[in-house]
């Protein structure tokens, strides 16, 4: 079974652009979260999506959005980019959503770096 | 305060020493955890959750979870180079009424030496 895909993998910009990020997750699986990863914080959460619906949201201005469609494949979009921004975006995918108590592993995809100029 | 903290290292041992990462978090509600496992320029992977109080092993992994306390640890016996990596601990909250969220710490970088 072919994993998480996501592209690009490496981005330039600079300030004042947008940008679209794909996700492609694990076949069959409905749940997609995406996460931003800095050195100096570490692996924050952006949001989740499941049957195209957003379930949960982090801390993230609004200049960070999200969708999924239908076949459960997602984009994050950026825009106004910000120096801040330069980053490596991972999404992860789960084969369910989460329940009180319930356990889904997530799997990684190998993240885009942004840099922003 | 972070609702989980990890020391970000480097955390140094020499080859076949027992690796002792650590983690706590602030969210009571939080209800498991899990260890990941990051190379250096590639993606988290699982390696060890954990959701009950005391000690979980699997091979030579053993993850501990205190709820009393709010503390997770990860025990790696005979350390290997292999195993340098940085290791992610996250919790899993599920508010009431609300779909879980997943919140990670820095990672603690862990150096095997020779």
């Amino acid at each position: 079974k072919a994993g998480v895909t996501q592209t690009p993998r490496y981005l330039i910009k600079t300030r004042g652009q947008q940008v679209t990020l794909s996700c492609s997750p694990i076949s069959g699986h409905r749940s997609v979260s995406w996460y931003q990863q800095t050195p100096g914080q570490g692996l924050q959460f952006l949001f989740e999506y499941f049957s195209e619906t957003q379930r949960n949201k982090g801390n993230f201005p609004g200049r960070f959005s999200g969708r999924q469609f239908s076949n459960s494949r997602s984009e994050m979009n950026v825009s106004t980019l910000e120096l801040g921004d330069s980053a490596l975006y991972l999404c992860a995918s789960s084969d369910r959503p989460g329940g009180s108590g319930s356990y889904n592993e997530q799997f990684f995809g190998p993240g885009t770096r942004l840099t922003v100029l | 305060q972070k609702e989980v903290e990890q020391n970000s290292g480097p955390l140094s041992v020499p080859e076949g020493a027992i690796a002792s990462l650590n983690c706590t978090y602030s969210d009571r509600g939080s209800q498991s955890f899990f260890w990941y496992r990051q190379y250096s320029g590639k993606s988290p992977e699982l390696i060890m959750f954990i959701y009950s109080n005391g000690d979980k092993e699997d091979g030579r992994f053993t993850a501990q979870l205190n709820k009393a306390s709010q503390y997770v640890s990860l025990l790696i016996r005979d350390s290997q180079p292999s195993d340098s990596a940085t290791y992610l601990c996250a919790g899993l909250i599920v508010p009431s009424g609300g779909y879980q969220k997943v919140t990670f710490g820095i990672g603690t970088k862990l150096q095997v030496i020779p």
